[in-house]
């Protein structure tokens, strides 16, 4: 069973890091790329940045939103997804998701079932 | 950046009835196009990919349909089950951008 998992949210400064994990099991986590997703309090979907696999040399994307200030990376050898978010700001707070992408398709297909990020003073 | 709009925002149904949520782009994104269904409280739930693939377990009365900038998802008998807010996405170019949302509401 495909299994994603996130940990690390929680309540940070305005200009402070945090840094999200994003656990993955029952499947080849080597095999796929992988995005980070986020929810404003009662907002929409609003995609945060992507991580390509090995052979596509872990080339990684950003929204524009998030660019300089976030960096996602991944170990293989743990079958781990990481969002390193930081000079965070207000409008940073949300619920943050990983997300599977299928192989062959660039769709996504699974999700985590999320971690609250609350940036405030 | 390429926009998704859908409509409407919000609707309110019966159970049993047919529904038929829209989705524009603002430029053609070929058959990239996925939708999710989001519960409150709860991660979304992939359902469509492909403009009209269904995800493993999806039932079939999901459906979905479209080309180039104009899309569709119909549910054709709503069930309990089924009232949630939709999202539509696209996957054509970067940023990867979503639609603002459809509510389907019990009436």
């Amino acid at each position: 069973e495909v299994q994603l998992v996130e940990s690390g949210g929680g309540l940070v400064q305005p200009g402070g890091s945090l840094r999200l994990s994003c656990a993955a099991s029952g499947f080849t986590f080597s095999d796929h790329y992988m995005d980070w997703v986020r929810q404003a309090p009662g907002k929409g979907l609003e995609w945060v940045g992507r991580t390509k696999k090995k052979v596509n040399g872990y080339t990684t994307e950003y929204a524009a939103s998030v660019k300089g200030r976030f960096t996602i990376s991944r170990d293989d050898s743990k079958n781990s997804l990481y969002l390193q978010m930081n000079s965070l700001r207000t409008e940073d707070t949300a619920v943050y998701y990983c997300v599977r992408i299928y192989s062959s398709g660039f769709y996504y297909d699974y999700w985590g079932q999320g971690t609250l990020v609350t940036v405030s003073s | 950046d390429i926009q998704m709009t859908q409509s409407p925002s919000s609707l309110s149904a019966s159970v049993g009835d047919r529904v038929t949520i829209t989705c524009r782009a603002s430029q053609g994104i070929s058959y990239y196009l996925a939708w999710f269904q989001q519960k409150p409280g709860k991660a979304p739930k992939s359902l469509i990919y492909a403009v009209s693939s269904l995800q493993s377990g999806v039932p079939s009365k999901f459906s979905g349909s479209g080309s180039g900038t104009d899309f569709t998802l119909t549910i054709s008998s709503l069930e309990p089950e089924d009232f949630a807010t939709y999202y539509c996405q696209q996957y054509s170019t970067y940023p990867v951008t979503f639609g603002g949302g459809t509510k389907v509401e019990i009436k």
